[in-house]
């Protein structure tokens, strides 16, 4: 049984800071990762993805993989009240399906 | 470019009822996987329908069962209603043939049971 965990938070962060959300999964052979953002009440929008260990950046964000460790993180840059949301690490499980974590709430407070 | 599309947005539905939610999924995407969220936790997979078959299943009940039609989109049926079964029901499209498997969520259903 695939599992991915979060801390669920709250994280709290002041407006300008660097956020850094963390996730760690069970199954080594796992290949792809992905960073969801869910505003309350909202479906989960992708934000980004990884497959390769080390960092990849767009924008604002950055995904880090280490495969070794079984660790992903996303790193928020610049934090605005604005990305305060529930953030969903998932794994893809071969291709059939992903395997979420039950999320972090991120609060950057102004 | 229309995106993942879910209706009804809300229902509401009594024990031992029977409820059909649609989806249809981003254009160009053939492959449509259905997920329910409870309250604070992470999306759970339920079903993916891949060419009108049922191609992977989740932990989930015989009570949950759906259908992918010629045009791609999906229904899923939900037989005899649980209070437990109320959640956000997330449909999710991806495209075929892909190195990463991306997938891309609709607005979601949000079902409440009473």
């Amino acid at each position: 049984q695939k599992e991915v965990e979060q801390n669920s938070g709250p994280l709290s962060v002041p407006e300008g800071a660097i956020a850094s959300l963390n996730c760690t999964y069970s199954d080594r052979g796992s290949q792809s990762f992905f960073w969801y953002r869910q505003y309350s009440g909202k479906s989960p929008e992708l934000i980004m993805f990884i497959y390769s260990n080390g960092d990849k950046e767009d924008g604002r964000f950055t995904a880090q993989l280490n495969k070794a460790s079984q660790y992903v993180s996303l790193l928020i840059r610049d934090s605005q009240p604005s990305d305060s949301a529930t953030y969903l690490c998932a794994l893809d499980n071969y291709g059939q399906n992903f395997v979420f974590g039950p999320g972090t709430r991120l609060s950057v407070l102004p | 470019d229309a995106g993942v599309t879910q209706s009804p947005t809300h229902l509401i539905k009594t024990r031992g009822q029977q409820v059909t939610l649609r989806c249809s999924p981003k254009s160009g995407h053939d492959t449509v996987s259905w997920y329910q969220q409870a309250l604070g936790q992470g999306p759970q997979f339920i079903f993916q329908y891949y060419e009108e078959e049922e191609r992977q299943r989740g932990n989930f009940p015989d009570r949950f069962s759906g259908h992918q039609f010629p045009n791609y989109s999906s229904e899923l049926n939900v037989n005899a209603l649980l209070l437990g079964d109320s959640a956000l029901y997330l449909c999710a499209s991806s495209p075929a043939g892909r190195t990463v498997y991306e997938q891309y969520f609709g607005p979601g259903t949000r079902l409440t049971v009473t």
